[in-house]
């Protein structure tokens, strides 16, 4: 199992620049989750879909953030324009809910808005 | 709303000693809480779920425990060891929703 998979590992760019984070997920799980991580605020929750549907993004912070899942395997996180604000780790996860499974987490993307 | 309190931030201890991490909630209605363990630059591994309706999970040297009318989880550690340096975090799982609630989490450091 090749776990969920996250790209890039580390992104760097200037504010206003549209930014854009890769998810695959782990085959045959229905769930998917993106997650933020700071310092401040911890492991927060912005978007999760159900069977490529999103369910809730009470989570997203603003309209600059835009999250899709055009297929079971990818769901990309999107940030146009970029503020320094969102810079932060950004964790993609998956899972089967219904047989009651832990989420499995990908590595995460180290994202930089100078 | 759901808030998950992890208390103290960060541990350290002596390689070998039992250790309790202890994780509070204040909503009941929980679906299942999870115990993750984060390395430094890397994800989340789960470590034990431990579903509404169970009070405890085990794997090798970890138990976790679950009491969901006083809101608590702990989190033990037998006879630690070096390599179980990383930050533990707790989160609960809704009963209504899939949504994952996490604490802040504990950083625990074992000296050898």
């Amino acid at each position: 199992d090749a776990g969920v998979i996250q790209s890039p590992r580390h992104e760097v760019t200037e504010m206003g620049q549209e930014v854009t984070l890769r998810c695959k997920p782990i085959s045959g799980h229905d769930y998917l989750f993106w997650y933020r991580q700071t310092m401040m605020r911890g492991l927060e929750l912005l978007i999760y879909f159900n069977n490529n549907v999103p369910i809730d993004d009470s989570g997203m912070p603003e309209d600059r953030f835009s999250a899709k899942m055009p297929n079971a395997s990818f769901s990309t996180l999107k940030i146009q324009p970029s503020e320094p604000r969102d810079s932060a780790v950004y964790f993609c996860a998956s899972n089967n809910r219904g047989e009651n499974q832990p989420q499995h987490f990908g590595d995460g993307t180290r994202l930089s808005i100078l | 709303k759901q808030e998950v309190t992890q208390i103290p931030a960060a541990l350290s201890v002596p390689e070998g000693e039992n250790l309790v991490l202890n994780c509070s909630f204040t909503d009941s209605a929980i679906y299942n809480l999870q115990w993750f363990r984060q390395d430094p630059g890397k994800g989340l591994t789960s470590l034990l779920l431990i579903q509404s309706s169970q009070r405890e999970q085990t794997s090798g040297r970890l138990n976790a425990s679950l009491d969901k009318s006083s809101g608590r989880s702990t989190l033990y550690i037998a006879a630690s060891q070096p390599g179980d340096s990383a930050t533990y975090l707790c989160a609960v799982s809704s009963l209504s929703n899939s949504k994952l609630t996490f604490g802040k989490g504990i950083t625990l450091s074992v000296r050898p």
